[in-house]
C-alpha cells in the first residue's frame, strides 16, 4: 500500500540553525500539506501546497517557514532560523484531491536546543 | 477560521464497554473528518462526513453528522483495548484541517 515517508525520524538542532525537513508524498496525490504537533497538543495546520505554489497557511507559517517541491517526488520544509519553540513533531500529508482524507506520513521529530 | 471543540480530552473505559464522543463547531462546517492517533504514532484517517445528517459505519464505529453540519459524534461500540488511542475530528475546508484538541481514550482490559 502506497504511504507518505518523511525523513529524518528525528533532527536535533542548536536555536538559530536552518532545518530542512524532507517528505515524499504519495506519487498520483495532488497537494501536499505540513502540519506540526507540540507534544501532548493537537495536530496544527502549517501549509497547504498545489500545483507548485501554497495553497493556503495559517499564521503560524510566517517568514522563517518555506516549502518546496524541487523534484516530481520530494516536498520539504525549511526552517530558516530555528527557535526553541519550534520543536515539535512535524507531519507531511498529502490527498487525491482538495478536502479528501489526508494521508499523513510518520513525522520527524524536530528537537532545538 | 473555523473551530472544532472537543471535550473531555481524555476518557477511561472497562472493556466491552460503549463510548461516545462529540465534536463542535460554532459555525457550519463543509466537512468533517476524523482521525485515530495511536501513542507514537502520526494521524490515521478514519471517516469523512459530508452531508447534514450523514451516519456512516465501519465495523464497532458509528460516525454522524448533525442536521446543521455543526456537530458529529463517534461512537465505539464495545471498546476493545486495540481501541485505545487519540479521536481527533478535523473541519476540512479550503485545502486545510483545522484538527480539535483530541480525545484519548483508554481502555481497561
Amino acid at each position: 500500500e502506497p504511504e507518505v515517508t518523511q525523513t529524518p525520524s528525528h533532527q536535533v538542532t542548536q536555536m538559530g540553525q536552518e532545518v530542512i525537513l524532507r517528505c515524499v508524498p504519495i506519487s498520483n496525490h495532488l497537494y501536499f500539506y505540513w502540519y506540526r504537533q507540540i507534544l501532548g497538543q493537537k495536530v496544527e495546520f502549517l501549509v497547504s501546497f498545489y500545483n507548485n505554489e501554497i495553497s493556503e497557511k495559517s499564521e503560524i507559517f510566517d517568514d522563517q517557514f518555506s516549502v518546496e517541491r524541487p523534484d516530481g517526488s520530494n516536498f520539504t520544509l525549511k526552517i530558516r532560523s530555528t527557535k526553541l519553540e519550534d520543536s515539535a513533531m512535524y507531519f507531511c500529508a498529502s490527498s487525491t484531491l482538495r478536502d479528501n482524507e489526508q494521508f499523513f506520513g510518520p513525522g520527524t521529530r524536530l528537537t532545538v536546543l | 477560521g473555523q473551530q472544532v471543540m472537543q471535550i473531555p480530552q481524555y476518557q477511561h473505559v472497562q472493556e466491552g464497554e460503549d463510548f461516545t464522543t462529540y465534536c463542535n463547531s460554532s459555525t457550519t462546517l463543509s466537512n468533517i473528518q476524523w482521525y485515530k492517533q495511536r501513542p507514537g504514532g502520526h494521524p490515521v484517517f478514519l471517516i469523512q462526513l459530508v452531508k447534514s445528517g450523514e451516519v456512516k459505519k465501519q465495523k464497532r464505529l458509528t460516525f454522524q453528522f448533525g442536521e446543521a453540519k455543526k456537530n458529529s459524534s463517534l461512537h465505539i461500540t464495545a471498546t476493545q483495548t486495540t481501541d485505545v488511542g487519540t479521536y481527533f475530528c478535523a473541519a476540512g475546508a479550503n485545502s486545510k484541517l483545522t484538527f480539535g484538541k483530541g480525545i484519548t481514550l483508554s481502555v481497561r482490559p
